[in-house]
């Protein structure tokens, strides 16, 4: 298994504090994500990294924020929770952008509930 | 847009064979992939198509038809621990994106 571990693994939150999930990987992939998922809309991408401190939005990228500052570390911040960000949030990694040699390998994830 | 179509739930018996639908319209088509998603638990790799055609890996095969914008999983000898989530995913070339179809749950039975 590729070692990807998310922290924390669950957390309650309330509606307008600030929340930060981190997403560490040991293979020095070049390509890390973040997905969102919720019933009847499956995975949706988030945020993206493709380097250090070189990030881009996905799909539903409004209310959160990302940073990479290390190949390893990943870190998703709500900055200010809503009710609507309740989701099962997942990370994955990916070596490269090529078909074929960069299936995205995921991380547990992490249940967030914003009460 | 992306836009990706399959089943919301499918029941079969163990032992028995079940096929997976996947439409799709996209744009970049660059690869198909399914992956499994037990409950509660990380999607794990399965397949990737890039050509037409089919890829057979074990009990699991997948199928490609870029023309028809189609994909199918085949699952044979089913067995319980195949009770799970199937996600059919799109690659749009761009930096690795996925896009992600809602899931079929799939639940063998005695």
């Amino acid at each position: 298994d590729a070692g990807i571990t998310q922290s924390p693994r669950h957390k309650v939150t309330e509606t307008g504090t600030p929340v930060t999930l981190r997403c560490h990987q040991t293979e020095n992939h070049r390509y890390m994500y973040w997905y969102r998922q919720d019933p009847g809309h499956g995975l949706r991408l988030i945020h993206y990294s493709y380097g250090v401190k070189d990030t881009d939005k996905g799909e539903v990228s409004d209310g959160y924020s990302v940073s990479r500052s290390k190949t390893e570390d990943f870190l998703l911040t709500l900055e200010s929770a809503t009710s609507s960000q309740t989701s099962v949030y997942f990370c994955a990694i990916s070596e490269s952008p090529r078909p074929k040699a960069h299936e995205q390998y995921f991380g547990p994830g992490t249940r967030l509930t914003v009460t | 847009g992306q836009n990706i179509d399959q089943p919301t739930e499918m029941t079969a018996t163990e032992g028995a064979i079940v096929q997976i639908n996947c439409t799709y319209q996209t744009s970049g088509f660059n690869g198909l992939f399914w992956y499994q998603q037990h409950a509660g638990e990380a999607p794990t790799f399965l397949s990737y198509n890039v050509l037409d055609g089919l890829e057979e890996k074990g009990r699991f095969s997948s199928f490609l038809s870029r023309s028809k914008g189609y994909s199918y999983l085949l699952l044979k000898e089913l067995q319980m621990k195949d009770s799970a989530s199937y996600l059919c995913a799109v690659f749009t070339g761009t930096a690795s994106k996925l896009t992600f179809g809602t899931g079929t749950r799939l639940q063998v039975t005695l």
